[in-house]
């Protein structure tokens, strides 16, 4: 079975400033999909970035950006000049070639200082 | 836009009752997926739907629960003879064509087990 794993319950940025979160996972499978999703307090679930496994390039979004380390099994999310806004709860989740549900970390909350 | 929708939002109930949870998907989104979220953990996969076809169960769907998408469109998630374990989050996401392509989740149902 897939893991995911993310270290850091909690994490704090100056604004403006650059935070990465971190996410680390398990399969045994070659073709597969992983994503950041945030969760504002009280808000529903929101995409901020995927990337295919197949696909050397990080993804990127806007001031979202990862860096995947397919052989180390590692997916970390980097956010550039944080905003107030960027503060939430962030899930790392793993979707596997197959067509079950996804896989996620148990989150990392995003404190962000004014 | 017309987004995932959930109905309700909060839900309180006794022990014993049986509760059902319904579930709106993005109106073209042919996948619709059921999880649940307890607190300070990210969703946990329950089961998922193809068109009418519910193709995956966890095997954290007990016998209690049941879910249905009788024509492809909306689906029910029915718990019978809550528990207070049974409180948590419930979450609804669809997503369009083969997986694992991006989920858009709804705002969720709170249950709370009295």
């Amino acid at each position: 079975a897939q893991t995911v794993t993310q270290s850091q319950p909690e994490m704090s940025v100056q604004e403006a400033e650059t935070v990465t979160l971190s996410c680390t996972y398990d399969t045994s499978e070659s073709d597969y999909y992983l994503f950041w999703y945030k969760q504002p307090p009280s808000r529903q679930m929101i995409l901020v970035i995927r990337q295919e496994a197949y696909k050397q390039q990080n993804a990127t979004e806007n001031r979202f950006s990862v860096n995947f380390q397919k052989a180390a099994k590692s997916f970390s999310l980097k956010i550039s000049d944080s905003q107030l806004g960027d503060a939430a709860m962030y899930f790392c989740a793993y979707g596997g070639g197959g067509a079950d549900g996804l896989t996620f970390g148990k989150g990392t909350h995003l404190i962000i200082q004014p | 836009d017309t987004g995932v929708s959930q109905d309700p939002r909060h839900k309180i109930t006794k022990r014993g009752q049986n509760v059902t949870f319904r579930c709106d998907p993005i109106s073209e989104h042919n996948r619709l997926y059921w999880y649940r979220q307890t607190l300070g953990q990210g969703p946990e996969f329950l089961t998922y739907f193809q068109n009418e076809a519910q193709l995956e169960k966890s095997r954290l769907l007990s016998d209690r629960f049941s879910a249905e998408r009788p024509k492809g469109s909306f689906s029910t998630l029915e718990i019978q003879r809550t528990e207070q374990g049974d409180s948590a989050m419930y979450l609804c996401a669809s997503s369009l064509g083969v997986a694992p392509h991006t989920q858009y989740f709804g705002p969720g149902t709170r249950l709370t087990v009295l």
